[in-house]
């Protein structure tokens, strides 16, 4: 049973730049949340889809978007980077009752 | 605000010394509790949760965690580290709704160095 998958695993993106970053949830699971863990720190929560939607956001500022497919797969946009975007971005799905299970992460370096 | 605190940023044991890491949580109302570990270069991976029930819970690889609700608190514990317990350990708490998940808060991690 594959858990959940997470690309690429490296990216390196300008200043500026727009990035897209990919999550494949655990089989049976319908609620995918990202997180953004910065070094030395603990996951910070970005936001959590639910049916096609934006269930519930933390405090990250609009450039930070998402969508979920009717797959339950999941994309996470951020737009006009900045160099404290860097961090690892961490995917996790879930089921209403279950613990959530992680990704191994996208590392994110804007420079 | 809902937050989560762990006492210690770096603890450095010798082997076979008893672990205890300490973690307190903020919110008023029904949470679950988990403590979630990462080994250097690998993912986030559950130790252990307290959904309801007994307050001391049995985790993999011989860790434990007692929930003791008035100190709002979750410690971990382990009688008797090991090298390959060397990780990042994080406390995290996830706010308790009926119906629907919910989002995760956690701790700043706690970094456990085993000298052999």
């Amino acid at each position: 049973d594959a858990g959940v998958t997470q690309s690429p695993t490296h990216l390196i993106k300008t200043r500026g730049q727009q990035v897209t970053l990919r999550c494949s949830p655990k089989s049976g699971h319908d609620t995918v949340s990202w997180y953004q863990q910065a070094l030395g720190q603990g996951p910070q929560f970005i936001f959590q889809y639910y049916e096609e939607e934006e269930r519930q956001r933390g405090n990250f500022p609009d450039r930070f978007s998402g969508h979920q497919f009717p797959n339950y797969s999941s994309e996470l946009n951020v737009n006009a980077l900045l160099l404290g975007d860097s961090a690892l971005y961490l995917c996790a799905s879930t089921r209403t009752g279950v613990e959530a299970f992680f990704g191994q992460g996208t590392r994110l370096t804007v420079v | 605000a809902q937050s989560v605190s762990q006492h210690n940023h770096h603890v450095i044991l010798s082997e076979a010394a008893s672990l205890e890491l300490g973690c307190n949580y903020s919110y008023g109302g029904t949470v679950n509790l988990f403590w979630y570990v990462q080994y250097p270069g690998q993912h986030l991976q559950l130790l252990l949760k307290y959904f309801s029930g007994d307050p001391l819970v049995k985790g993999i690889k011989g860790f434990e965690a007692e929930f003791i609700k008035s100190k709002f608190s979750f410690n971990l514990r382990k009688p008797s580290v090991q090298w390959s317990d060397t990780a990042e350990y994080f406390c995290a708490v996830m706010p308790s709704f009926r119906s629907s998940a919910s989002k995760i808060i956690f701790g700043s991690g706690t970094r456990l160095s085993i000298r052999p």
